[in-house]
């Protein structure tokens, strides 16, 4: 079975400061892995995915992820913050043996601090 | 290219009544899914359908809740009784048959049982 634990229900940071939002999984095979974020009313949007191939990758916004296998992690990350940045931040999990179902973590709201 | 649709956008209901939610995928899409988001949880897959056939709904309440995708495109999702514990939003998310593990999202329903 698949699972995902986002450390930090809440992260603030300043403009211009680095984002770091944590995600750790749990997977009996390679995973996909996805980071979404989701603005006030609104649906999830992707940012960005791992499915196979390099292991950092870059999505919208200027954020990138990077999978580490060896400590089943998928950090989402973003050098500068801008105050168009908060939101709340979705990290999800699935495997092609699950029928690809999603299994999303409990979510990172992010607070920018100008 | 058109995203998903749903209505209405806010459901307010006394427990006990009944309630239905639509959705419009993606043109094309042949996978649907209706995702249960309750306040400070990430979305949980209720059901997912291929054209118009169940892939799987295991964490579907069928003693309350029904859902169908008549021709393959448009979906409903019932509740009958509502109780208080089903306050939550209600996403529905598409896919097409070659990218299933990408999913898009809509903007979900606000539904509040009182």
């Amino acid at each position: 079975a698949q699972s995902v634990t986002q450390l930090g229900s809440h992260v603030s940071v300043s403009e211009g400061a680095l984002v770091l939002l944590r995600c750790n999984y749990s997977s009996s095979v390679p995973p996909y892995l996805f980071w979404y974020v989701q603005y006030p009313n609104q649906g999830l949007q992707l940012l960005l995915k791992y499915t196979t191939g390099a292991t950092l990758v870059k999505g919208i916004n200027g954020f990138e992820a990077e999978f580490k296998k060896s400590e089943t992690s998928f950090h989402l990350t973003k050098p500068s913050a801008h105050m168009s940045d908060a939101a709340e931040y979705f990290c999800a999990v699935s495997a092609p043996n699950t029928g690809n179902q999603f299994y999303f973590g409990t979510g990172t709201s992010l607070t920018v601090i100008p | 290219e058109a995203g998903v649709a749903q209505s209405p956008r806010y459901k307010i209901i006394e427990k006990r009544q009944s309630v239905a939610f639509w959705c419009n995928p993606i043109s094309g899409h042949a996978t649907l899914y209706w995702y249960q988001q309750i306040l400070g949880q990430g979305p949980k897959l209720l059901i997912q359908f291929q054209n118009n056939g169940v892939v799987d709904d295991s964490q579907l309440p069928k003693d309350r809740f029904s859902a169908e995708r008549l021709k393959g495109v448009d979906s409903t999702l019932k509740i009958q009784p509502a109780k208080l514990e089903d306050s939550a939003v209600y996403l529905c998310a598409s896919s097409h048959w070659t990218d299933s593990y990408e999913q898009y999202f809509g903007p979900g329903t606000r539904l509040t049982v009182t």
